[in-house]
């Protein structure tokens, strides 16, 4: 039992590069959400899926797409990377209702854009 | 509008000393949780507690303590005697429990506790 699993763990990307960090959990929630960490600003939501099949945009969805694979499966893709998406993200999971809304987070992934 | 607010960025204190760390948050719900999360250095997030809205009791875990207060909005944060394996970043965060944000968890901005040996 994994949890959330997160790849890459760090990436070095060149701005107008993509790329996709893939999250997965097997603890069958239904929910699962991105967060960006900045220093100083605590973590946002990016975009978050309430159920298979759903997406919905959070606070800072601007540079981001995201995909629901799956009920195991959120992926988040940069399409054009800027200097500006440097961060570390999140994944989570939760299960709601029925958790009392508690959120399982992945380990992150660090991601530089020069 | 939801918001939480963690005021104190930084603490600094000295081994055995206490410390509180304060969070205040803002809701329209009736019906919400409230969360600590600990970042130590290695980076990852780990849970330390969960208050719903309807249980104000205090809740004591070893040297952890947590006082609600709904009058004052408030959801502090007591380290008993701290330790250096206590230096971390410390996160407040609300989830409401119903309508369009559902699930969705707010966080402050974090304070980053320092204990000194």
């Amino acid at each position: 039992n994994a949890g959330v699993t997160q790849t890459p763990k760090f990436q070095v990307l060149k701005t107008g590069q993509s790329m996709t960090l893939q999250c997965a959990q097997d603890m069958n929630h239904n929910s699962m959400y991105w967060y960006r960490q900045d220093p100083g600003m605590g973590l946002r939501l990016i975009y978050y899926s309430a159920s298979e099949g759903t997406t919905d945009k959070g606070e800072v969805p601007n540079g981001y797409n995201v995909s629901r694979l799956n009920k195991r499966e959120f992926s988040l893709r940069l399409e054009s990377a800027a200097p500006s998406q440097t961060s570390v993200y999140f994944c989570a999971s939760s299960e709601v209702p029925q958790s009392s809304y508690e959120q399982y987070f992945g380990p992150g992934t660090r991601l530089t854009v020069t | 509008a939801q918001k939480v607010t963690q005021a104190q960025t930084e603490i600094s204190v000295v081994e055995k000393e206490d410390v509180t760390l304060d969070c205040v948050y803002e809701t329209r719900d009736t019906t919400y949780y409230l969360f600590w999360y600990k970042q130590p250095p290695s980076g990852e997030l780990v849970f330390l507690i969960r208050r719903n809205s309807f249980d104000e009791q205090n809740e004591i875990s070893g040297r952890y303590s947590w006082n609600f207060q709904k009058s004052t909005s408030s959801f502090n944060f007591t380290i008993t005697a701290s330790q250096v394996v206590d230096s971390a970043v410390y996160f407040c965060a609300l989830s409401e429990a119903s309508g369009s944000t559902l699930g969705r968890l707010y966080f402050g901005r974090g304070t980053q506790l320092t204990v000194w040996p």
